[in-house]
């Protein structure tokens, strides 16, 4: 069965620091790929996706995520967080095989001032 | 963009009641819709896949007869959790899927409902 692994659980960051979340899943067919986004009291926001084609995907509010086939990878990235990227990120995959969404457990951002 | 509406927000029932929770797709039909559960700062645990016209299909360990699913509509499912107990308290959130995004395969999310049994 598919998984996906986040390792971050929680990660703090000061305003302007780089990102990267680690995304890693199981299944050695083929995938669609997405990281969510959810503020505090809001609800799940796609942040970006992949299908197919060019594997640096960009995404919304400057995130970006990097697929990397060989490595079963899907990390996200910014050059430079700010407060209100303060978050909860879960990677998810889909495949035709499952014909469903699995989230990874999530990784909560914490930006400070 | 597509939106996914839930009712309602938040509510609290007594142990023993059964409450419904409504999805709906606004802005376009999906002939399925899914229900999940999250804990506390945890990831989202699918329950169930939700198909217009048809039964819905339970994830392993998921009561069906507990958490019933019905999808009457293109554009509405709903969740009742019969005979709620404290454990059951939980934030549920729906997702749909557009029916005519053709080979491309994205959920919309609904804001979440938070269910507090007491």
């Amino acid at each position: 069965a598919q998984s996906v692994s986040q390792h971050n659980h929680h990660v703090i960051l000061s305003e302007a620091a780089s990102l990267e979340l680690g995304c890693n899943y199981s299944y050695g067919g083929t995938v669609n790929l997405f990281w969510y986004v959810q503020y505090p009291g809001q609800h799940l926001q796609l942040l970006l996706k992949y299908f197919s084609g060019d594997p640096l995907v960009k995404g919304i509010k400057g995130f970006e995520a990097e697929f990397i086939k060989s490595k079963f990878s899907f990390n996200l990235r910014k050059p430079s967080v700010q407060w209100s990227d303060t978050a909860e990120y879960f990677c998810a995959v889909y495949t035709g095989t499952a014909s469903k969404l699995t989230f990874g457990t999530g990784t909560r951002l914490q930006v400070t001032l | 963009g597509a939106v996914v509406s839930q009712h309602p927000s938040w509510v609290i029932c007594k142990s023993g009641t059964s409450v419904k929770i409504e999805c709906r797709s606004l802005d376009f039909q999906a002939t399925t819709m899914f229900w999940y559960r999250q804990f506390p700062k945890q990831s989202l645990m699918l329950m169930a896949t939700s198909n217009e016209g048809s039964k819905a299909t339970y994830e392993q360990g998921v009561e069906k007869d507990k958490f019933l699913i019905n999808h009457a509509s293109l554009t509405l499912s709903t969740l009742t959790v019969t005979s709620a107990h404290p454990e059951d308290s939980s934030f549920y959130i729906c997702s749909a899927r557009d029916s005519a995004a053709g080979g491309v395969y994205e959920q919309y999310f609904g804001p979440g409902t938070r269910l507090t049994v007491t």
